[in-house]
């Protein structure tokens, strides 16, 4: 079975651009996450998406945002880049059927670099 | 708010050997789950073991177990017979009960032949 994909692996923006990033989840999983890696730290999470709807939000700024698809597969936004937007975009999927049975798998995520 | 701390920013071991990875955590919460997830250098992060709170066996993977103590909220990570496939960044996480990874900040395990 495929694991996690996301798109593209890598991306060059520069400063004021838009950047959208994909992701297609585990067959079977409804929900998604977002987590935004800077280098030398750990993920920090940005949205969590389920059956379409919002089901949490980290600390980032409105220029962020996301959605998902009827066929579980989620995108995420984000406007007007700046260089401290530079970093390892990670997508995880899992079931979705409750927190209690969750476990999230992760992507190979997509290197942005604005400039 | 929940917090992680991975008090270990580098680690060695020789190839055979065992080694133990360190985290501690805050919370208020009674129920939650604990992860240990490795990122070696292609950056996917992979699961390696998994902890419900409400259990009090360490969980166990192979080569890989835990020490879990509630009371105390730390989750140390014990890697036996270390390969050189091993070494990477480890990172400890906490998910809560708001659909949340809470991520450590790591620490990198180098593995010596």
């Amino acid at each position: 079975d495929a694991g996690v994909t996301q798109s593209p692996t890598h991306l060059i923006k520069t400063r004021g651009q838009h950047v959208t990033l994909r992701c297609s989840p585990i067959s079977g999983h409804k929900s998604v996450s977002w987590y935004q890696q800077v280098l030398g730290q750990g993920p920090q999470f940005i949205f969590q998406y389920y059956e379409k709807e919002e089901r949490g939000r980290g600390n980032f700024p409105d220029r962020f945002s996301a959605r998902q698809f009827p066929n579980y597969s989620s995108e995420l936004n984000v406007n007007a880049l700046l260089l401290g937007d530079s970093a390892l975009y990670l997508c995880a999927s899992s079931l979705g059927q409750g927190w209690y049975q969750e476990t999230q798998y992760f992507g190979p995520g997509t290197r942005l670099l604005v400039l | 708010a929940q917090t992680v701390t991975q008090s270990q920013p580098e680690m060695s071991v020789q190839e055979a050997e065992t080694v133990t990875l360190s985290c501690t955590y805050d919370t208020s919460e009674s129920d939650y789950y604990l992860f240990w997830y490795k990122q070696p250098p292609s950056r996917q992060m992979i699961l390696v073991i998994r902890q419900e709170a409400y259990k009090q066996q360490n969980a166990t993977e192979n080569r890989f177990s835990v020490n879990f103590q509630k009371a105390a909220k730390s989750f140390s990570l014990k890697i036996s017979d270390s390969q050189l496939g091993d070494a990477a960044m480890y990172f400890c996480a906490y998910y809560n009960q708001g659909g949340k990874l809470i991520f450590g900040q790591g620490t990198e395990l180098s593995v010596k032949p």
